[in-house]
């Protein structure tokens, strides 16, 4: 069964912190997908990253970098110099092969000036 | 060019009732899926669309429907309402198959309230 865990329910921190989100998946399936996407109090989830299954290469996106790691099972999320903007909640999900997506129980991150 | 729309934005039902939401998919996308978001859960699968057949369906029961367009825009409906099914209904669209191209773009949602 499929299955993505983020223990993190809220983070909260301060302007200009570096902040990490982490995600723990479950799956059988050798090809699959990892993503991230932001949700603002507005409701739309907003697309932030993609990975596939044989893409264990790390990437620095701006502010934005992200930590797969296939031996632990885990996507992790890096925000360096948070801002006020980035206050949302945060969710890692995954794609099987079926195209259907599995959805963490999201981070609630809240940056205070 | 015009991303997911969903429709309407808000809804207030009472329990029993039955509701229908709208979706009408990103410009060239063929597959389209639903969510169901309760407050402070993250979205649970509901079903995917692609060549008006259900293609691939969630943990719901079957009070929950749902119906493809020629046009690729889709429809869910709601039986019996439940107080329960009060949430956030996110529509996603995307190509089919399984590659890079077919990623998934989100819709703003319809927030279901049953009363």
């Amino acid at each position: 069964a499929q299955k993505v865990t983020q223990a993190q329910t809220e983070i909260s921190v301060v302007e200009k912190e570096d902040v990490t989100l982490d995600c723990v998946y479950e799956t059988r399936d050798t090809t699959y997908y990892l993503f991230w996407y932001k949700q603002p109090p507005s409701g739309e989830l907003v697309f932030l990253i993609r990975r596939n299954s044989f893409d264990e290469q790390n990437e620095i996106s701006g502010r934005y970098s992200w930590n797969f790691q296939k031996s632990t099972s885990s996507f992790n999320f890096t925000i360096t110099a948070s801002q006020v903007v980035d206050s949302a909640v945060y969710f890692c999900a995954l794609k099987d092969n079926f195209n259907k997506f599995y959805f963490g129980s999201g981070t609630k991150l809240n940056v205070k000036p | 060019d015009a991303g997911v729309t969903q429709s309407p934005t808000h809804l207030i039902k009472t329990r029993g009732q039955q509701v229908t939401l709208r979706c009408s998919p990103k410009s060239g996308h063929d597959t389209v899926s639903w969510y169901q978001q309760a407050l402070g859960q993250g979205p649970q699968f509901i079903f995917q669309y692609y060549e008006e057949e259900e293609r691939q369906r969630g943990n719901f029961p079957d009070r929950f429907s749902g119906h493809q367009f020629p046009n690729y825009s889709s429809e869910l409906n709601v039986n019996a309402l439940l107080l329960g099914d009060s949430a956030l209904y996110l529509c996603a669209s995307s190509l089919a198959g399984t590659g890079v191209l077919n990623e998934q773009f989100f819709g703003p949602g319809t927030r279901l309230t049953v009363l």
